[in-house]
């Protein structure tokens, strides 16, 4: 199957500083590409839809100032988490899908750790 | 709103033996997709089966299979000859349209 790559695969940062994650599709051209975050033993929680070349849709109360989702190209797409806080501190893990595709194929995720 | 409900927090079933986890969920799209991911510990996602809800036929890969109910908003998942390596938290999904929605998940265990 389709493959898609995160980095980093964890990050510790302190409180006030910016994080950014990539997402790559590393075999095929991923239009649209969604990140989630995932709290333990919780479910995913869909933040964010990219189209490339497009503005992410954001669902309701998830701030796009703070999580700012940019899909450059059809195989990269970057959240970066500003000013981040320790309750940001999450596993984020982000998915792609191919043009006309109907399966989602996911990263392996990222853990990010604020302090 | 379109959701979806996985009744289920734990459950356990003996190696070798079958186990049915349970999903139902909530819409008035006629036409949508269905998934049952594993994640293990690494908390990599797995699709483990689709279904299109157009598809009357129920999907089976190996030794998992789903029953598809469409009228009633259910899609269960069988587990057939358990093996140690099926322990992991399995999330129902479900794609009316763009975006894809997650059950609470079920983490199974698979005793020896």
């Amino acid at each position: 199957g389709a493959v898609v790559s995160q980095h980093p695969s964890w990050v510790i940062c302190k409180s006030g500083t910016s994080v950014k994650i990539e997402c790559r599709s590393l075999d095929f051209q991923a239009t649209t590409m969604f990140w989630y975050r995932q709290f333990p033993k919780q479910s995913l929680m869909l933040m964010a839809t990219s189209n490339e070349g497009s503005k992410a849709t954001y669902e309701q109360g998830v701030e796009k100032d703070k999580f700012l989702i940019n899909h450059a190209s059809l195989t990269l797409s970057t959240l970066t988490v500003t000013s981040a806080h320790p309750e940001d501190s999450s596993f984020y893990i982000c998915s792609a899908r191919g043009l006309g595709g109907s399966e989602q194929f996911f990263g392996p995720g990222t853990r990010l750790t604020v302090l | 709103a379109q959701t979806v409900t996985q009744s289920q927090p734990e459950m356990s079933v003996q190696e070798a033996e079958t186990v049915t986890l349970s999903c139902t969920y909530d819409t008035s799209e006629n036409n949508y997709y269905l998934f049952w991911y594993k994640q293990p510990p690494s908390r990599q996602m797995i699709l483990v089966i689709r279904q299109e809800a157009y598809k009357q036929q129920n999907a089976t890969e190996n030794r998992f299979s789903v029953n598809f109910q469409k009228a009633a908003k259910s899609f269960s998942l069988k587990i057939s000859d358990s093996q140690l390596g099926d322990t992991a938290m399995y999330f129902c999904a479900f794609m009316p349209d763009n975006d894809m929605r997650f059950g609470a998940g079920t983490r199974l265990t698979v005793k020896p």
